[in-house]
């Protein structure tokens, strides 16, 4: 079975220091792996996702994450935070097949000082 | 372009009165359809996923139930809601295998 672990239930940067939330899976196959963002009242956006191509995926918003099959990790980095990155972020895996469904992290918190 | 819809945004029910969430899916048929939980403090829930007209499948047990009358029209229902109801509902949509695009949310409370 398919699970994701978000070491981290709240993190707190400082604008414009780089950003960190940390995602490991487990998958008895080759997965397929997704960061979502939601802010505050809002819906989710998906951040970027990952099919078993590049292992560095690049999304919206200036994020990336890295496929290590190696370490299980999935992480989502940033550069550079802006005020604007302030907001929840959730990866996730997917089960694949005809009903795709998706398993969620518990979510990490992301705080962005000024 | 696809598009997806739920309303209410927000609603305050009393415990003990039924409930009825609607999503409505555009641009698209056949879509997978899904609704979700997010409790406060919590990552999100699979509560039902539909992949066709009538056919519900339901994740885990509880005081809410699905139907998909019409292709892309998925309704979240209760009849007597409680207070573990209240939270923040998703309603998603993908074709098989593909990226989901959640709807904007509706935020339950039951008080």
């Amino acid at each position: 079975a398919q699970s994701v672990t978000q070491l981290d239930s709240h993190v707190s940067v400082s604008e414009g220091t780089p950003v960190l939330l940390r995602c490991n899976y487990s998958s008895s196959y080759s997965p397929s792996l997704f960061w979502y963002v939601q802010h505050p009242n809002k819906g989710l956006q998906l951040l970027l996702k990952y099919t078993s191509a590049a292992t560095l995926v690049k999304g919206i918003n200036g994020f990336e994450a890295e496929f290590k099959k190696s370490e299980t990790s999935f992480h989502l980095t940033k550069p550079s935070a802006h005020m604007s990155d302030a907001a929840e972020y959730f990866c996730v895996v997917s089960t694949g097949g005809a009903t795709n469904k998706l398993i969620f992290g518990t979510g990490t918190l992301l705080a962005v000082q000024p | 372009s696809q598009t997806i819809h739920q309303w209410p945004a927000t609603l305050v029910q009393p415990v003990g009165s039924p409930l009825s969430l609607e999503c409505t899916v555009e641009g698209t048929s056949n879509p997978n359809l899904y609704w979700y939980r997010q409790a406060a403090g919590r990552g999100l829930q699979l509560l039902f996923y539909s992949v066709g007209i009538g056919q519900i499948s339901s994740e885990v047990p509880q005081n809410l139930s699905a139907s998909r009358p019409q292709d892309r029209q998925f309704i979240l229902s209760s009849k007597k809601l409680l207070l573990s109801d209240s939270g923040f509902y998703l309603c998603a949509w993908s074709r098989t295998s593909g990226v989901k695009v959640f709807g904007p949310g509706t935020r339950l409370l039951v008080l």
